[in-house]
């Protein structure tokens, strides 16, 4: 069964102090996966794209990475106004448009 | 470029009523994708339109519906409501990218139905 989780659920940093969050992913023939911010009260904010083993891509304080079975959004010297709930989500092969989605992870900076 | 807009931002209804929700995607995008967001389950794919039709369906009763424009503009319809239809309702536009581009689908802000 395809499936997409997320670790940890909730995470607190100190502004400053640099960690990553997981997602990791069972999914017949991955197309993409995809990782989004969200603020309270607000749609998902397209962060990146990842299609294949290797590939890295970056945007300010993040790095997304991607392996086989995994991918990991690195924040680097995080502010405040990185708190917010990351999510991830896989297309698959068999999927059409359709996304799977992770449960999050909630990111507070404390400054 | 204007974003996805969808409308009404907020709804009250009361169990069995129905209720219809409106999307407009980003200029240009051709799909629309509508998901369904709850504390409990997080977000999950109701179904997706492209060129008004329907392409892909997720695992939810027959009481969910939708339909897309030819100006690619979407609803949702959602009849006889129970109290568990409560969510934050989504809504996501894309388009087919070109060789060497990313799939990049962008989400709308939503609209917040309770039902009581």
């Amino acid at each position: 069964e395809d499936q997409v989780t997320q670790s940890p659920e909730a995470l607190r940093l100190q502004e400053g102090e640099s960690s990553s969050l997981n997602c990791s992913y069972t999914v017949s023939g991955l197309r993409g996966l995809f990782w989004y911010r969200q603020d309270p009260g607000k749609g998902p904010e397209f962060l990146f794209t990842l299609y294949s083993a290797g590939e890295e891509k970056e945007k300010e304080r993040l790095k997304a990475t991607l392996t086989k079975k995994e991918s990991f959004l690195h924040i680097t010297a995080p502010k405040p106004e990185d708190s917010a709930t990351y999510l991830c989500a896989v297309q698959a092969a068999n999927y059409g448009q359709n996304f799977v989605f992770g449960p999050g992870t909630r990111l507070s900076v404390l400054p | 470029k204007a974003g996805v807009t969808q409308t009404p931002r907020y709804l009250i209804k009361t169990r069995g009523q129905q209720v219809t929700l409106s999307c407009s995607p980003i200029s240009g995008h051709r799909s629309v994708s509508w998901y369904q967001q709850t504390p409990g389950q997080g977000l999950q794919f109701l179904f997706e339109y492209f060129s008004e039709t329907q392409r892909n369906k997720g695992n939810f009763p027959g009481r969910f519906s939708g339909r897309q424009f030819s100006n690619s503009r979407s609803e949702m319809n959602v009849s006889t409501l129970e109290l568990g239809d409560s969510a934050l309702y989504l809504c996501a536009s894309s388009s087919l990218p070109l060789p060497g581009q990313n799939y990049e689908q962008y989400f709308g802000p939503g609209t917040r139905l309770t039902v009581t």
